[in-house]
């Protein structure tokens, strides 16, 4: 089973800020949180990854809490390109994904 | 640099008929790999994962079975497809099993059984 759950859907606005947000409730001390973004026939690809506080790079921003149960994944300024299927992952050996959060920008 | 490859890139197959999809991976040794499907709409479900030549685990009983004839192939078959094997199959790898390490995919497999 998934150790993550995540909205099914979300709708937003071109230029708007999208927050997604992932619980992982059970996350162990050394398990890191990652994020990926899977368009329509195409395999996942990694956004962002994070262990706790705030990691940014030029695509998105990730936060943590310091209880680390869960997080949220931010996406300045989306545009229609931006719509996508986005999987919250914490991993072992097997990578084993939950039903991710499907994202549709509207115009 | 590293690079992951998988064909065919679409296949359609009558119900009954055997099924070969190979993965291989460049530029790196050992890595840990993945095979998932995806059905129309739904989320990716892991079907089989190797740590190492030989070392294949499944995660779901089904018709499909996995092997790893060399450190960096992947191959995935049936001898019988059914209609419900009908999807878009990923091939993934990573570079070690920690919890930090980024999964890679390929181009993927559409399969329509027919």
């Amino acid at each position: 089973l998934a150790k993550t759950t995540q909205p099914i859907s979300m709708d937003s606005y071109e230029g708007q800020e999208v927050n997604i947000t992932c619980s992982h409730n059970n996350i162990a001390t050394n398990d890191y949180i990652t994020w990926y973004q899977q368009f329509p026939s195409q395999g996942p690809r990694f956004i962002i990854q994070g262990y706790k506080t705030k990691v940014t790079n030029e695509v998105a921003s990730l936060f943590i809490p310091a209880d680390r149960k869960s997080s949220t994944l931010s996406l300045p300024r989306v545009s229609l390109s931006d719509t996508a299927v986005y999987y919250c992952l914490v991993r072992d050996d097997k990578i084993i994904f939950g039903k991710g959060t499907r994202l549709h920008i509207l115009p | 640099s590293q690079t992951i490859h998988q064909w065919p890139a679409t296949l359609v197959q009558p119900v009954g008929s055997p099924l070969s999809l190979e993965c291989t991976v460049e530029g790196t040794s050992n890595p840990n790999l993945y095979w998932y499907r995806q059905a129309a709409g739904r989320g990716l479900q892991l079907l089989f994962y190797s740590i190492g030549i030989d070392q294949i685990s499944s995660e779901v009983p089904q018709n499909l079975s996995a092997s790893r004839p060399q450190d960096r192939q992947f191959i995935l078959s049936s001898k019988k497809l059914l209609l419900s094997d009908s999807g878009f199959y990923l091939c993934a790898w990573s570079l070690t099993l920690a919890s930090n390490t980024e999964a890679f995919f390929g181009q993927g497999t559409r399969l329509t059984v027919v």
